[in-house]
């Protein structure tokens, strides 16, 4: 058990609706990253959060938004969803922002399906 | 950006043989890389890292070298179990503007008895 931990596990859910993913990082920790991983593509950055404040963007959509509150915990939020952004979400967490003395923690990871 | 390139997609070994991961990277810039291993059902879990000024690193079964000229690194497993069957994932770390951690695009290894 990594510590961090993400609700729901599996979500099932239509075409052009909202979803709200929830991670919680392990205690202590004030970085949050999001990652989707798709069949085709591997593990994409979404991301990051430290300390409630936004601190990287990778390739997220405008579709998707995230937050991090000021208990740590963080949500992203997908929207208007489509058929192609079924796939696993990853969350994970660190002490501090991603540098060669900082390891980082992944929670077990959402499935969303697209239907 | 960093791109990073991994091979083989998926790997089949033999219980007690080596499996060798490669993987490349594009930005001279990185300096941190870290290999993940995902099994079924969970996340990605790190299990060796090296620093760019570091070529070789080894955690009993498992070692990990870098080449900072060529751009690439590699994980080395020896003496193969089949709990070592799972996906890898190297990764490699862009600090500055966001410290982004750019993952390659994974290997599955199959350890057969």
């Amino acid at each position: 058990d990594s510590g961090v931990t993400q609700t729901p596990k599996h979500l099932i859910t239509a075409t052009g609706q909202r979803v709200t993913l929830r991670c919680s990082p392990r205690s202590g920790d004030l970085s949050v990253y999001w990652y989707q991983q798709s069949l085709d593509q591997g593990l994409q950055f979404l991301i990051h959060y430290y300390n409630g404040e936004e601190r990287a963007k990778g390739n997220i959509l405008e579709r998707f938004s995230a937050q991090q509150f000021p208990d740590l915990h963080s949500e992203l939020n997908l929207s208007s969803l489509e058929l192609g952004d079924s796939a696993l979400y990853f969350c994970a967490s660190s002490v501090s922002p991603h540098s060669v003395n900082t390891e980082a923690f992944f929670g077990q990871g959402t499935r969303l399906t697209v239907v | 950006g960093e791109n990073v390139e991994q091979h083989p997609s998926t790997l089949s070994v033999q219980e007690g043989d080596s499996a060798v991961i490669k993987c490349t990277y594009s930005d001279s810039a990185s300096n941190y890389f870290p290999w993940y291993k995902q099994e079924l059902g969970k996340g990605p879990q790190l299990i060796i890292d090296i620093r760019s000024n570091v070529g070789e690193k080894k955690d009993q079964r498992i070692a990990v070298t870098l080449n900072k000229t060529a751009k690439h690194f590699s994980l080395h497993i020896t003496e193969t179990q089949p709990e070592d069957s799972a996906v890898y994932f190297c990764a490699a770390l862009l600090t500055g503007g966001g410290n982004k951690l750019t993952f390659g695009t994974g290997t599955q290894l199959k350890v057969e008895l």
